[in-house]
């Protein structure tokens, strides 16, 4: 089986604050991807790395960066936490087979 | 670009009963069309899939069409469950050209018992 795990389930950070959100994949995949989702706006794409140090600006990158220094970590940073960013963040990491899995997701709550 | 709509936005069915939702896309290129469960709280689960050359898929209680002339493709579930209860995502592709996914907005599924 698949498996992505995120960091951590839920995290309460304060405005101006540097956040670190890491998803780990066990599959060797090299395709990883970051998205928040808001009700209503649905699975918005922040980034995607599609290889180690390789990294690509999705839909919605503004106050956002990553990092991947290795195939299996995929971390997105929030560097200067704001109000606006309080959401679901979800990693995924994609198949050769184009089958895309998804982590448990990450409810950050930015105060 | 792509562009995918999903319909309804919600659906109650009684348990035991069919469940269907629609997904249109605009691209005809697209030609992998996945779908997922989310889960109150839970990141999505893929269920099922389907590529263009076929056009129809079963998984047990899971069934998805594809009619690629109309650029539509459908999630059949049958004698639902109580735990089919969930938010459902279509999404829409083009496999092999680094082409990232294209969410429709999701349909919330309430399966009453």
């Amino acid at each position: 089986d698949v498996k992505v795990t995120q960091s951590s389930r839920y995290l309460v950070k304060r405005t101006g604050e540097k956040v670190f959100l890491e998803c780990v994949q066990d599959m060797d995949h090299e395709n990883m991807f970051w998205y928040r989702q808001d009700p209503g706006l649905g699975l918005r794409l922040i980034y995607f790395s599609y290889d180690v140090k390789m990294k690509e600006k999705g839909d919605i990158p503004e106050g956002y960066s990553v990092s991947r220094e290795k195939k299996e970590r995929f971390s997105l940073i929030l560097e200067s936490a704001s109000t606006n960013q309080t959401s679901m963040y979800l990693c995924a990491s994609r198949t050769a087979a184009y089958e895309q899995y998804f982590g448990p997701g990450t409810r950050l709550t930015v105060t | 670009g792509e562009n995918v709509e999903q319909h309804p936005s919600t659906l109650s069915v009684q348990e035991g009963d069919s469940a269907v939702i629609k997904c249109t896309y605009s691209d005809s290129a697209s030609n992998y069309f996945p779908w997922y469960k989310q889960e109150l709280g839970k990141g999505p689960q893929l269920i099922i899939d389907i590529r263009s050359n076929v056009g129809e898929k079963k998984d047990q209680r899971i069934a998805v069409t594809l009619n690629k002339t109309a650029k539509h493709f459908s999630l059949h579930i049958t004698e639902t469950q109580p735990e089919d209860s969930a938010v459902y995502f279509c999404a829409a592709s083009i496999e092999n050209y680094g082409q990232n996914f294209v969410f429709g907005p999701g349909t919330r599924l309430s399966v009453l018992p």
